[in-house]
């Protein structure tokens, strides 16, 4: 079964600096989102991207926080400035159409210090 | 968007029959009824979808009754490997699939 691939799986930065988290979504899905999950908490829509461009974001996705698809194959979440709270597993995922069961990464766990 | 609700935890053993029911009172016409798998550390997984009737693939059955304001998935023969929390969505108008609380499944030996 094809797979969406995150990198890397675990991620420590301190509070204050900027993390990059990379998905490779599958090959020929069109709608891409980011995901997080606090530990013990329900999982949480960030952000959706269709057509090289955000179409729905979160209250969660403010101005710290951006997403890329850099050259048709990676898609990045930046967040700009870390802060404690933003310790989270992120997820990524990919649909091919809007309606399409999504396929999700095994996740990015990023510890703020 | 069409609001689930699901029992927080459920627990059941080996071998038996799992049935988790949803209801999703203000489902919309077009929406579908999916439902996604979680372990500990992992992405959600697909399941099941359906729109109405009787679903049924590989690991699972889902239920949707005629008025679809609630569905039932239907895992035969759990093993200890299918504890897992058990996520159902109903896209009410809204195309983001959003996630609640799930349900904690735990198979006990």
């Amino acid at each position: 079964e094809p797979e969406v691939t995150q990198t890397p799986s675990h991620q420590v930065t301190q509070m204050g600096q900027e993390v990059i988290l990379r998905c490779v979504p599958i090959s020929n899905h069109l709608y891409f989102y980011w995901y997080r999950q606090i530990l013990g908490q329900k999982v949480e829509f960030l952000v959706s991207f269709y057509n090289n461009e955000i179409s729905e974001k979160s209250e969660i996705f403010d101005d710290q926080f951006s997403v890329e698809r850099p050259d048709g194959s990676n898609f990045t979440l930046k967040i700009r400035s870390t802060k404690l709270e933003d310790s989270a597993m992120y997820f990524c995922a990919s649909s091919w159409t809007v309606d399409e069961k999504l396929f999700f990464g095994s996740g990015t766990q990023l510890s703020v210090l | 968007l069409a609001k689930t609700t699901q029992p927080i935890s459920m627990d059941s053993y080996e071998g038996q029959e799992v049935n988790i029911t949803c209801s999703h009172n203000n489902i919309a016409t077009n929406d579908y009824i999916t439902w996604y798998q979680q372990f500990p550390s992992q992405g959600p997984r697909f399941i099941i979808q359906g729109y109405k009737t009787k679903v049924t693939n590989e690991v699972a059955s889902l239920f949707i009754p005629a008025d679809r304001k609630s569905s039932t998935l239907s895992l035969p023969r759990v093993s200890l490997s299918d504890t897992a929390v058990y996520y159902c969505l109903a896209r009410g108008g809204s195309y983001i699939p959003t996630f609640g609380r799930g349900t904690s499944l735990i198979v006990h030996p």
